[in-house]
Order: structure tokens, then C-alpha cells, then sequence
């Protein structure tokens, strides 16, 4: 079952934050995420594992929280780069991805 | 550097047509995965090959088969192609089991079958 991504889009002027959600229904091993941009593939940003510590790449930090089962994906002081389509991932054995939130940050 | 390698790009077929999308990757990783992308669907998983010589089923594996040729190469193929078909289809390869290493995905190819 696909995990849940909320919100479906969002419209960010550079410098604001932003926080994507992502909640399951089955317990996890783990949760990654990945950015999209138009045409081209998904690229890895990070992964959270079941006990681990929060993520960070670049300005752009994660959390996962075990018992509810949920990770949230922070966008801090957004760039243009960071338009694109986030997908997260739930792993039980093989990933699940969720069906995308799609960020476009303007001037 | 090339990663993951996907071949062709585009593809257009007839319905009933066959065909192999080839996928190659470099990185000498253990696990291999087909995904399909359609609009508003995100990346669902085809068929995946945890290591050489293993191939299973993923979440939508009706009208498609795999080969596990080598440790690098991963192909799949439409035995009788249908427009429920039309798709950008990706690759992506990992080190090991897919929860814990991050998935390296090719540049996908758009599949049109009329």
C-alpha cells in the first residue's frame, strides 16, 4: 500500500520553508526520500533508518518517527534548485513510493 | 561515470508488438528494480533482482518478464504490448536490500504504444 503525501503541491517565493509529510499504514524499516525534476529521473536525498538520527542534506532536513509510523521532509530558506517533485519512500523488504508532492519555489 | 543505463530512450509500438528495454549499470551493485511512472501514480515497482540469478515480482508485474543476465545487466520485456502500457519506465540499482541503501536510478524510457 502506497504511503500518504501531504501536501499534493505547494508555491514557495525563495527563502520561505516548507514541510512535506509522508505516513504509512505498515510499520517501517525505513523511509528515503527523492527529488524529480521535470523529465528526468528521481534522485536520491537521504534515507532514515528505524533507531537513526535525523537527516540532512545541504538545507534540506528529515525526521522519521517509528511509532507513528510517519517522516516529514524540511525545506528550509527554499532556492529555485529546490523545485521539483519530492517522493518519499517506505520500506518494509522492497520501497513503496508515495505519489509525490510537486514544490515550486518562484522569485 | 555513467550510473545506470537505460536503452532506448523513446519507444513507439503498435499494440501486440513485443519489445526489451535494456537496463545496464556500473557501479558493481547487488540489486537491480523496474519501475513504471504514470501521471499521479508516482514509481511503482514492476519486477526487482535482489542479486544475480533472483528475479520476483513487484506491485504490478501482469504483461511484463525479467532477465537477471549478469550482475550488471537487468532487462525487461513486454511479450505482447497494450496501451495500458504506455509509460516512462526506470531502472534503478542498489548495493543491497532496498531498505537501507539508496536506489540510483537511469534516465527512464517513454514508452508510447498505440
Amino acid at each position: 500500500q502506497q504511503p500518504v503525501q501531504s501536501p499534493q503541491a505547494v508555491i514557495l517565493r525563495e527563502g520561505e520553508d516548507a514541510v512535506i509529510n509522508c505516513s504509512s499504514s505498515k510499520a517501517l524499516y525505513s523511509v528515503h526520500w527523492y527529488r524529480q525534476k521535470h523529465g528526468e529521473a528521481p534522485v536520491f536525498l537521504m534515507i532514515l533508518l528505524k533507531g537513526g538520527e535525523q537527516m540532512r542534506h545541504e538545507k534540506i532536513s528529515a525526521s522519521f518517527n517509528e511509532k507513528k509510523q510517519q517522516s516529514s521532509l524540511y525545506l528550509t530558506a527554499s532556492q529555485l534548485s529546490y523545485s521539483g517533485t519530492y517522493f518519499c519512500g517506505t520500506a518494509t523488504y522492497e520501497l513503496t513510493f508515495g505519489t509525490g508532492t510537486r514544490l515550486q519555489v518562484t522569485l | 561515470n555513467a550510473g545506470v543505463t537505460q536503452t532506448p530512450k523513446f519507444q513507439v509500438l503498435k499494440t501486440g508488438q513485443s519489445m526489451t528495454l535494456q537496463c545496464a549499470q556500473d557501479m558493481n551493485h547487488n540489486s537491480m528494480y523496474w519501475y513504471r511512472q504514470d501521471p499521479g501514480m508516482g514509481l511503482r515497482l514492476i519486477y526487482y533482482s535482489a542479486s544475480e540469478g533472483t528475479t520476483d515480482k513487484g506491485e504490478v508485474p501482469n504483461g511484463y518478464n525479467v532477465s537477471r543476465l549478469n550482475k550488471r545487466e537487468f532487462s525487461l520485456r513486454l511479450e505482447s504490448a497494450a496501451p495500458s502500457q504506455t509509460s516512462v519506465y526506470f531502472c534503478a540499482s542498489s548495493a543491497g536490500k532496498a531498505g537501507n541503501q539508496p536506489q540510483h536510478f537511469g534516465d527512464g524510457t517513454r514508452l508510447s504504444i498505440l
